[in-house]
């Protein structure tokens, strides 16, 4: 069974960096490309970002509103994956979830983990 | 960049009745690269439709979606208590934008 934990959430002030971590298991972490996704509170679903396996480079993707921003990265032999969040606004203020992420689709969820940014 | 837009905003309904969830692009949605997500409440989404009308696995055969171009739909035949959630509809082409959602409400 995938299961996809988010962790490293809290409250971090405006300007300040955060990074999150999502532990998989259940599948082979290095064959999958994996996915970020935000939920503002009472909000919709925003698309942060993904990283593609290390075979096609483990290259990245960002929205516009988190690019130059945000990075995601991967650790294939933690089966980790990470959001290094940077220069933080209020409005990054969502739960963050983490997806295993194949051909734009995310197949399952992590349960989120909220981040607020305030002062 | 394409905008979805999903109506109605809200749809109060009572267990066994057709749910039928409308999701309208900006501009003409090319490949078939059109999504649901169910998201019950304090819950994370998951996946149910892919490709237009290919449910995920597990997904039972009460959800159906269909449309093309830009007019897209997600159908729940018959209403069971945990089908009450909130539906989004994604690109998940270039633009990976999300619809608004749909609430399902108990009538």
């Amino acid at each position: 069974e995938v299961q996809l934990v988010e962790s490293g959430g809290g409250l971090v002030q405006p300007g300040r960096s955060l990074r999150l971590s999502c532990t998989a298991s259940g599948f082979t972490f290095g064959d999958s490309a994996m996915s970020w996704f935000r939920q503002a509170p009472g909000k919709g679903l925003e698309w942060v970002g993904f990283i593609r396996i290390k075979a096609y480079g483990a290259t990245t993707e960002y929205a516009a509103s988190v690019k130059d921003r945000f990075m995601i990265s991967r650790d294939d032999s933690k089966s980790i994956a990470y959001l290094q969040m940077n220069s933080l606004k209020t409005e990054d203020t969502a739960v963050y979830y983490c997806t295993k992420y194949s051909s734009g689709l995310a197949w399952s969820w992590g349960q989120g983990t909220l981040v607020t940014v305030s002062s | 960049e394409i905008v979805l837009t999903q109506s109605p905003g809200t749809l109060s309904l009572s267990p066994g009745e057709r749910a039928t969830l409308s999701c309208r692009a900006s501009q003409s949605i090319s490949s078939s690269y059109l999504a649901w997500y169910q998201q019950k409440p304090g819950q994370a989404p998951r996946l149910l439709i892919y490709g237009v009308s290919s449910r995920a696995t597990g997904i039972p055969d009460r959800f159906s979606g269909s449309g093309s171009g830009a007019d897209f739909t997600l159908v729940i035949s018959r209403l069971e208590p945990e089908d009450f959630a909130v539906y989004y509809c994604q690109h998940y082409g270039s633009s990976r934008a999300f619809g608004q959602g749909t609430k399902v409400e108990i009538k």
